[in-house]
């Protein structure tokens, strides 16, 4: 069945340094990719989404790259700051409804 | 504006018990959400409503049931809850350019 693969499930970074969170989607039909921010004891919150007509997309720190061939997206947060740690989710989206999420990844960044 | 709102933030229940959350949103959405947030599990879909007036059964609907109440409000009854029903519970819109807006969440425990 359709599925996501996210990895790391978690991850630590010195404040300053980069974080790269990878996600790899089944379905080829797939077009639409957002990523998630879920502080803790709240809910996902969208930070940034791609769609398979792009290969790149940058807001400030926080970027997505996505390999439609390989079937590949990431996340890259450059110049973490500590509340940057959360947990983040990644998705992919067909446009039926159905959203698939991955299993997260927690981010964690020290000062 | 609002965006998404759930009730109650948090619940306990003895098995067999019933209870209703209630979720509303106030962005004019279409399409509406109930998941599931288990550990390691990622978000798991229950029941999705696509416009007012239709419901679908998502990834996991066994022991749920939904009413789409009008285009604000959609609401998740659990009709006799059991332990395996602990989670969290986020409730979900849709733009019509497939931007996710989620609630806080209720945090429900089973006993």
């Amino acid at each position: 069945g359709e599925n996501v693969e996210q990895h790391p499930s978690t991850l630590s970074v010195q404040e300053g340094d980069s974080a790269v969170i990878k996600c790899t989607y089944s379905d080829s039909a797939s077009n639409y990719f957002p990523w998630y921010k879920q502080e803790l004891g709240k809910g996902p919150q969208l930070i940034i989404d791609i769609r398979s007509n792009v290969g790149e997309k940058k807001d400030q720190r926080i970027a997505v790259t996505l390999n439609k061939t390989a079937k590949h997206f990431s996340l890259h947060i450059t110049e973490t700051q500590p509340e940057d740690s959360a947990v983040y989710f990644c998705a992919a989206s067909k446009g039926t409804y159905k959203y698939i999420f991955g299993t997260g990844t927690r981010l964690k960044v020290l000062a | 504006n609002a965006g998404v709102t759930q009730t109650p933030k948090f619940q306990v229940l003895k098995t067999g018990q019933s209870m209703t959350l209630q979720c509303a949103q106030d962005m004019n959405h279409n399409s509406m959400y109930w998941y599931r947030q288990d550990p390691g599990m990622g978000l798991r879909l229950i029941y999705y409503s696509a416009s007012e007036g239709t419901t679908d059964k998502g990834e996991v609907p066994n022991g749920y049931n939904v009413s789409r109440l009008n285009k604000r409000e959609f609401s998740l009854r659990l009709e006799s809850a059991a332990p395996s029903q602990t989670s969290v519970y986020f409730c979900a819109s849709t733009s019509s350019s497939d931007e996710q807006y989620f609630g806080p969440g209720t945090r429900l425990t089973v006993t």
